[in-house]
């Protein structure tokens, strides 16, 4: 099993639409967690950082669930420029060598 | 402000070539990482260093890859003797220190032939 794990998707869902996907990790030591995101033959570039308390930033909210072991991202009122494929990074500072990176989500929002 | 920069964008490289790819940080960054990303897949580690400090090579596939960061700023990956595995994009990323965001050069497209 995967240290972290995504459904690879594609999610295609049409422009307004509200898309949710969640990440599950197994370690337990987990401390921090985040959501990158990686356009097509692009770098990754960070979403958001993902707080227990859940966290919004605007059209986006995002969710740590410590005892079911994943992370969710929520996406309200899809953009035709939210199609990316999204990373989740979770990371345990005991050792440097646990940042881990998920395969990513692909997301395709149509018109 | 400038952002991460990697050298070169691309590399075509013969099966048994040398090649080095190098990474400027964010000016001040203390941490700097190299990850390997497959298509298809999301990154994966490599190597991590503070400043000049190697602190974790665990990720490094094997003794052929060798990286380093002599000043504390830029690094370098060298990779020996290629093989076709090898070809992926290698990305750099930088944070102020290792427990915060990391930014994320363009990458290295590396392809063995």
């Amino acid at each position: 099993r995967k240290e972290v794990e995504q459904d690879p998707g594609p999610f295609n869902v049409p422009e307004g639409a509200t898309v949710a996907f969640n990440c599950t990790y197994s370690n337990s030591a987990s401390q921090s967690f985040f959501w990158y995101r990686q356009d097509c033959r692009k770098e990754p570039k960070l979403l958001m950082s993902v707080y227990s308390s859940g966290n919004e930033d605007g059209r986006f909210t995002a969710q740590l669930n410590r005892a079911s072991q994943y992370i969710s991202l929520l996406i309200r009122d899809s953009k035709l420029s939210d199609s990316a494929t999204y990373l989740c990074v979770v990371t345990s500072y005991s050792s440097a060598s646990k940042i881990i990176f998920g395969s990513g989500t692909r997301l395709s929002i149509r018109p | 402000g400038a952002g991460v920069s990697q050298s070169p964008r691309y590399k075509v490289a013969k099966r048994g070539q040398d090649v080095a790819l190098r990474c400027d940080p964010i000016s001040g960054h203390v941490s700097l990482f190299w990850y390997q990303q497959a298509l298809g897949q999301g990154p994966e580690f490599l190597t991590y260093f503070q400043n000049e400090a190697q602190l974790d090579k665990s990720g490094l596939p094997s003794d052929r890859f060798f990286a380093e960061r002599p000043e504390g700023s830029v690094s370098t990956l060298k990779i020996q003797r290629t093989q076709q595995e090898d070809s992926a994009v290698y990305l750099c990323a930088s944070s102020p220190s290792g427990e915060e965001t990391q930014y994320f050069g363009p990458g290295t497209r590396l392809l063995v032939l």
